[in-house]
């Protein structure tokens, strides 16, 4: 039971490239989300899903976008990187009822 | 822009003694969590308190709950070296999801051996 995996760990890409932020859950949580983490700052929602083929926008949604095809995996997408999207992105779980959120390890991202 | 802010935004003391960190926040919520980050690592989830509460303990963790004054604290007792890390309150508001969480900006906490 691995919880909330997330890959790659580091990427690092140049202005203008696209890319894709894996996260993949086995714990059959149907609430997914993205959060990016920059330096001193607290955690802030990208994007967010309730469940397979829904999906919402969070407090930061510019720049993103995201699909839900599978209970399993919610991908990120970014489709033209730029250096305000240097940060660490952190995919978390949760299911209803319980509040907890269960988080991945994190992707640390660099955009030259 | 962001719910909670927490404060001091660094705290640093020694083996033992208690810390205590504050979180306030803007907007009536539902729950009110406290979730820590060791350097480099994801957020592991601590304790929850509910609006309706007014304190909770988990092992060594006290929380507080004042939502008169939209404002929480944390207090870490007997403090240890592997409690270094930096602890955020998150809140979820009330009226939308109980998943949409708003992080504040969090506390670093040192403890010296």
């Amino acid at each position: 039971n691995a919880g909330v995996t997330q890959t790659p760990k580091f990427q690092v890409l140049k202005t203008g490239q696209s890319m894709t932020l894996q996260c993949a859950q086995d714990m059959n949580h149907e609430y997914m989300s993205w959060y990016r983490q920059d330096p001193g700052m607290g955690l802030r929602l990208i994007h967010y899903s309730v469940g397979a083929g829904i999906t919402d926008q969070g407090e930061v949604p510019n720049g993103y976008n995201v699909s839900r095809s599978t209970t399993e995996d919610f991908p990120l997408r970014l489709l033209s990187a730029a250096p305000s999207q240097t940060s660490v992105y952190f995919c978390a779980i949760g299911t209803s009822g319980y509040n907890e959120q269960f988080f991945g390890p994190g992707t640390r991202l660099t955009v030259l | 822009s962001q719910q909670g802010e927490e404060d001091p935004q660094a705290l640093s003391i020694q083996e033992g003694e208690n810390a205590t960190m504050n979180c306030s926040y803007k907007t009536s919520i539902n729950n009110l969590q406290w979730y820590r980050q060791n350097s480099g690592r994801g957020l592991v989830h601590l304790i929850l308190i509910r609006s309706n509460e007014r304190e909770k303990h988990s092992g060594r963790l006290r929380v507080t709950l004042d939502t008169s004054k939209k404002s929480s604290s944390l207090l870490i007792t007997a403090s240890r070296a592997a409690d270094t890390a930096s602890y955020f309150c998150a809140t979820d508001h009330s009226g939308g999801s109980n998943y949409k969480l708003t992080f504040g900006k969090g506390t670093l906490l040192t403890v010296n051996p």
